[in-house]
């Protein structure tokens, strides 16, 4: 079965650091992009950036560019998001996504994780 | 960035009625190489991720029901559904995919029975 299997849920506090997976299997793991989009409490999806884990390229939103950093474990067929730092305002749940088209990033997400709620707080 | 914007914030739909959201982008998402509009529609329910429901602004992924349209071209676009069913409540998303990331998405439009 192709799907993206996401680590469980995360309670951290200020300042701490947090790195999330998402498993991919069924599928040709090193020939898609795989994404990570951020949906915070009762609001709108945010594209947060890509990876491509057959050589790494990775492409950020410049509104996420510097706060979180994505990597992709081929061996494994693991993609990760991590954070050094971690803030009350990264409280969110994190979908990884794969875009339909193999090899593009101009695509629409057809294949996502079932999500990884972050909470952060004191 | 490409900047998109849903109108309604939310809307609400006697069963059986035809629902429409529009979405909006700041500059045009139509390739002029391949005449393909980079245009997406997903549906996501509470506690559930997105579904993709349209792609290429108006290609229906398999398996969504045909109740389901989308058109548009170069800014403007519209999701609509023929005929409310209960199961359609949901937030709608547009998300452009053009060019260079980010690939922005709408603000969500909550779809609601009347």
């Amino acid at each position: 079965e192709v799907q993206l299997v996401q680590s469980g849920a995360e309670v951290k506090e200020p300042g701490e650091s947090l790195k999330i997976s998402c498993e991919a299997s069924g599928y040709s793991f090193t020939n898609y992009w795989i994404g990570w989009v951020r949906q915070m409490p009762e609001k709108g999806l945010e594209w947060m950036g890509i990876i491509y884990p057959g050589d790494s390229d990775t492409r950020y939103s410049p509104s996420f560019q510097g706060q979180v950093t994505i990597s992709a474990d081929k061996s494994i067929t693991t993609a990760y998001l991590q954070w050094s730092g971690l803030k009350a305002s990264d409280t969110a749940m994190y979908y990884c996504a794969r875009p339909r088209i193999v090899g593009a990033t101009l695509s629409a997400f057809d294949l996502w994780g079932q999500g990884t709620m972050v909470t952060v707080s004191s | 960035d490409i900047v998109m914007t849903q109108s309604p914030d939310s809307l609400a739909v006697s069963l059986g009625e035809r629902a429409t959201i529009n979405c909006k982008s700041s500059q045009s998402v139509l390739s002029s190489s391949n005449n393909k509009n980079y245009l997406a529609w997903y549906q996501q329910k509470p506690g559930q991720p997105p579904k993709l429901l349209i792609y290429w602004a108006s290609t229906r992924e398999s398996g969504v029901p045909d109740r389901f349209s989308g058109s548009g071209s170069g800014t403007d676009f519209t999701l609509s559904i023929s005929s409310l069913q209960a199961e359609d409540v949901a937030v709608y998303y547009c998300q452009q995919y053009y060019s260079t990331p980010p690939h922005t998405f709408g603000q969500g439009t909550k779809l609601e029975i009347k």
